[in-house]
């Protein structure tokens, strides 16, 4: 049974340029979240998907957008990208509206932001 | 807003030693507690959880309570072994609310053999 994979693992971006960071959920998930982990901080959350649709929001700006796709997969998107976007970038996933703390988290993605 | 506060690390203990490591929270609602593990090399993963006063969460010899009157979920664990070695981050989520999981800043616990 496959956990969440997250895809690329790392990457390097210059300044002003666009990511696209990949999600796929675990077997049986219909919900995805997505975490941002700065270096020695905690994860904070940017978004939740459900049914291809965003159901919350956290507290980033709009160069960060994202997508579900019907097979419940993710893409996050963040947009004119700034140094202080260097981070890791975690996919959980879910199952249902209600988040019980049964997330599975993804390795995640390396971002640096040169 | 609702926040979650742990004890800094790293944390640094012999093989057999008694673990506490310390977790406090601010919440407007009742949230559920949470402790989630980051091993070297893996994602996060659910230690244990609690989702209401006075509940006892426990898993792999951890224990953490949820105690309201002092707004702290605490882990401990009798005696730690080299595998525990991990990164520890304590939080909260008020589903009553919202779905986002508030984490702390986590900490980092290294065991000696």
């Amino acid at each position: 049974d496959a956990g969440v994979t997250q895809s690329p693992t790392h990457l390097i971006k210059t300044r002003g340029q666009q990511v696209t960071l990949r999600c796929s959920p675990k077997s049986g998930h219909d919900t995805v979240s997505w975490y941002q982990q700065a270096l020695g901080q905690g994860p904070q959350f940017i978004f939740q998907y459900y049914e291809e649709e965003e159901r919350q929001r956290g507290n980033f700006p709009d160069r960060f957008s994202g997508h579900q796709f019907p097979n419940y997969s993710s893409e996050l998107n963040v947009n004119a990208l700034l140094l202080g976007d260097s981070a890791l970038y975690l996919c959980a996933s879910s199952l249902g509206q209600g988040v019980t703390g049964e997330l599975f988290f993804g390795e995640g993605s390396r971002l640096t932001v040169l | 807003g609702d926040s979650v506060t742990q004890m800094e690390g790293p944390v640094t203990l012999s093989e057999e030693a008694f673990l506490t490591i310390n977790c406090t929270y601010t919440a407007t609602g009742y949230p559920s507690l949470f402790w989630y593990v980051q091993y070297p090399g893996e994602g996060l993963q659910l230690l244990l959880k609690a989702t209401k006063a006075d509940d006892k969460g426990s898993n792999k010899g951890f224990e953490a309570t949820y105690r309201k009157e002092t707004t702290s979920f605490h882990l401990e664990k009798g005696s730690v072994q080299v595998s525990d070695s991990a990164v520890y981050f304590c939080a909260l989520s008020d589903v009553n609310r919202d779905d986002k999981i508030i984490f702390g800043k986590g900490t980092r616990l290294h065991i000696l053999p």
